[in-house]
């Protein structure tokens, strides 16, 4: 298994709160992906790197930013957290930025919204 | 916009006898495709891939089939086992920005009965 975590695993938080989810590799790839899941609509990009210090926004990437500041960490921030985003995060990373190599994904982090 | 569908949210399957999950795409610019495979509580994990050149792909028990002209492919398990039971995504890899970003059907959950 590729060597991710993502902390926390579980939150709740109330609305207008800001909130960080961290996600940490092991594998020294460079890189790394913030997803998240809700039904119906598999998993959708919010953000991800291509570097320490480079990243860029991805399809869904409104009411989040991200920093990452050292190779192994990547950090997801939601800075006034909202209803709409109650939802599974998934950190993801992969060894290369072409089509043809896989992401692994972290365990995934549960934030609720209140 | 949906661009890869999974129809069939469910299956089940009695275990020693074929799976097969179907999926359809509509953006025929993708260049791979992937199928990812999810257990309660983790994140999801990489299956099988295939490259749009190519037609079929196996490994092991698992076997994807590519049908260009359809925009569809499909998953077979043979023979399926308990183990198997998860939900199953298809996506597609594609160029973004400076990197890749998958995107994934729906899920189509599998039962394996005994």
């Amino acid at each position: 298994d590729a060597g991710i975590t993502q902390s926390p695993r579980h939150k709740v938080t109330e609305t207008g709160t800001p909130v960080t989810l961290r996600c940490h590799q092991t594998e020294n790839h460079r890189y790394m992906y913030w997803y998240r899941q809700d039904p119906g609509h598999g998993l959708r990009l919010i953000h991800y790197s291509y570097g320490v210090k480079d990243t860029d926004k991805g399809e869904v990437s409104d009411g989040y930013s991200v920093s990452r500041s050292k190779t192994e960490d990547f950090l997801l921030t939601l800075e006034s957290a909202t209803s709409s985003q109650t939802s599974v995060y998934f950190c993801a990373i992969s060894e290369s930025g072409g089509t043809s190599y896989e992401q692994y994904f972290g365990p995934g982090t549960r934030l609720t919204v209140t | 916009d949906q661009q890869v569908k999974q129809n069939s949210p469910s299956l089940s399957v009695q275990e020693g006898r074929i799976s097969i999950l179907n999926c359809d795409y509509t953006n025929s610019m993708f260049d791979y495709f992937l199928w990812y495979k999810k257990y309660p509580a983790e994140g999801p994990t990489f299956l099988i891939s295939i490259s749009s050149i190519k037609d079929k792909n196996e490994d092991g028990r698992f076997t994807v089939f590519l049908n260009k002209s359809a925009k569809h492919l499909s998953l077979h398990i043979v023979p399926s086992q308990p183990g198997d039971s998860a939900v199953y995504f298809c996506a597609a890899s594609v160029r973004y920005s400076s990197a890749s970003k998958i995107i994934f059907g729906s899920g189509t959950r599998l039962s394996i009965r005994p």
